[in-house]
């Protein structure tokens, strides 16, 4: 989910549960979405994209799933590792080169 | 390559001074962006350059703030005189912006901090 508060909202996994973050996005316009890994101390980093004419795509134990009718994106991420503790970011685009970010949330990862 | 290049990674400064935040693109990339990212208000885009023209500053908050792009390979953001609300991580990216949906590389970033 995307925060609207001073915190962000966290999900607490143990070490090889399978993650869901969630992302709801805002325009109905948009067509193309990325998910972004922050790591602390660092910038976002790519992890993978899926156009509106596709409803999944999979990449190395990650999934994204996107439903457009209420305009909703989810990562999925098997296997979880603490490497995966971050924050998680969602993107979209509709027409325009720059992306509108989403909130972010926390991913902790217990051994 | 080494990525997008930003300095420096750590500035505190005195209200009401001038602070220089530096960014060299990836080699080959035409496209930059300059984002502030804060607690409360996440990762806000500030300015878009594309070969080397700012093409999108409507997300420069105010007349302190001002960006450039002498070249291809160097962008430079300035605030004059700079406030404690501008405390932030600032992150430049870049990528080839020759196709809408080529992946930004976003750079290290340089937490300011204004006191």
């Amino acid at each position: 989910g995307e925060s609207v508060g001073l915190h962000l909202p966290t999900l607490s996994v143990q070490e090889g549960d399978n993650s869901i973050i969630n992302c709801a996005y805002s325009n109905s316009a948009s067509d193309y979405f990325i998910w972004y890994k922050q790591e602390s101390g660092k910038g976002p980093q790519f992890i993978i994209d899926i156009r509106s004419n596709m409803d999944k795509r999979q990449g190395q134990r990650v999934t994204v799933l996107l439903n457009k009718t209420v305009k909703h994106l989810s990562l999925q991420i098997a296997a979880t590792q603490p490497g995966d503790s971050a924050v998680y970011f969602c993107a979209e685009k509709g027409g325009s080169y720059i992306p509108t970010f989403g909130r972010g949330t926390s991913l902790i990862v217990h051994p | 390559d080494a990525g997008v290049i930003q300095s420096p990674r750590h500035e505190v400064t005195e209200m009401g001074q001038e602070v220089t935040l530096r960014c060299k693109p990836i080699s080959g990339h035409n496209s930059l962006f300059w984002y502030r990212q804060t607690m409360m208000r996440g990762l806000e885009l500030l300015i878009y350059f594309n070969n080397n023209v700012p093409i999108d500053d409507s997300g420069m908050p105010e007349d302190r703030f001002s960006a450039k792009m002498p070249n291809a390979s160097f962008s430079t953001l300035k605030i004059q005189p700079s406030e404690p609300r501008d405390s932030a991580v600032y992150f430049c990216a870049s990528t080839w912006g020759g196709t809408r949906d080529n992946e930004q590389f976003f750079g290290p970033g340089t937490r300011l901090t204004v006191l």
